[in-house]
């Protein structure tokens, strides 16, 4: 199995708090994504990372924003979490674009906003 | 915004039936066409990458084509047994300067009853 997990596995918080999500890689991969998972929408790009301090928005950015100081991780930040933010989140890590190879995916964090 | 589609959004299959999913993909600066099998509570793990024009793979009784050049993908899946039930995600990376995007359809739900 790729090495990479995201902390924490399960939260609830309210609305309007912060949030962080980590994702955490041992593979010394240079690309990382966060994805959300919704019902009928499969897996929605927020962002992605192409390499330390490297961040781009995907489909779905509004509310969310990014960090990646190292390149074992990769955060997801909700500034003030909504309930439209319920959702299941994975991380997924890709050594390169134009390879290949394919994508792996950490565990899922489900995130609830009450 | 890149658009990956995917059809049927759901199917059901008797035990033996063959079938088989679309997914279509933006053909403009396309690099790499994923499938994925997503089983419910896991994450989703890796079937093929395929790249160029004319590609045929295959993985036991699951094989897929490519047609780079109109944009589209078919995932095959010969005797579908009950273990085969999960969605299946197709993934569209597309160069976009110096970063890529790994994009994904809905999803197809198969379902398969002994």
């Amino acid at each position: 199995d790729a090495g990479i997990t995201q902390s924490p596995r399960h939260k609830v918080t309210e609305t309007g708090t912060p949030v962080t999500l980590r994702c955490h890689q041992t593979e010394n991969h240079r690309y990382m994504y966060w994805y959300r998972q919704d019902p009928g929408h499969g897996l929605r790009l927020i962002h992605y990372s192409y390499g330390v301090k490297d961040t781009d928005k995907g489909e779905v950015s509004d509310g969310y924003s990014v960090s990646r100081s190292k390149t074992e991780d990769f955060l997801l930040t909700l500034e003030s979490a909504t309930s439209s933010q319920t959702s299941v989140y994975f991380c997924a890590i890709k050594d390169r674009p134009r390879s290949n190879t394919e994508a792996f995916f950490g565990q899922g964090t489900r995130l609830t906003v009450v | 915004i890149l658009n990956v589609e995917q059809s049927p959004q759901s199917l059901h299959v008797q035990e033996g039936d063959s079938t088989n999913f679309t997914c279509s993909f933006p053909s403009s600066n396309f690099y790499a066409l994923h499938w994925y099998r997503w089983e419910t509570a896991k994450s989703p793990e890796a079937l093929f990458v395929m790249t160029l024009n004319g590609d045929e793979k295959k993985k036991g009784r699951i094989s897929a084509t490519l047609n780079t050049k109109e944009g589209y993908s078919y995932l095959y899946i010969k005797g579908s047994q009950p273990e085969d039930s999960a969605t299946y995600l197709c993934a569209s990376l597309n160069y976009g300067g110096a970063t890529n995007k790994l994009i994904f359809g809905t999803g197809t739900l198969l379902a398969v009853q002994p």
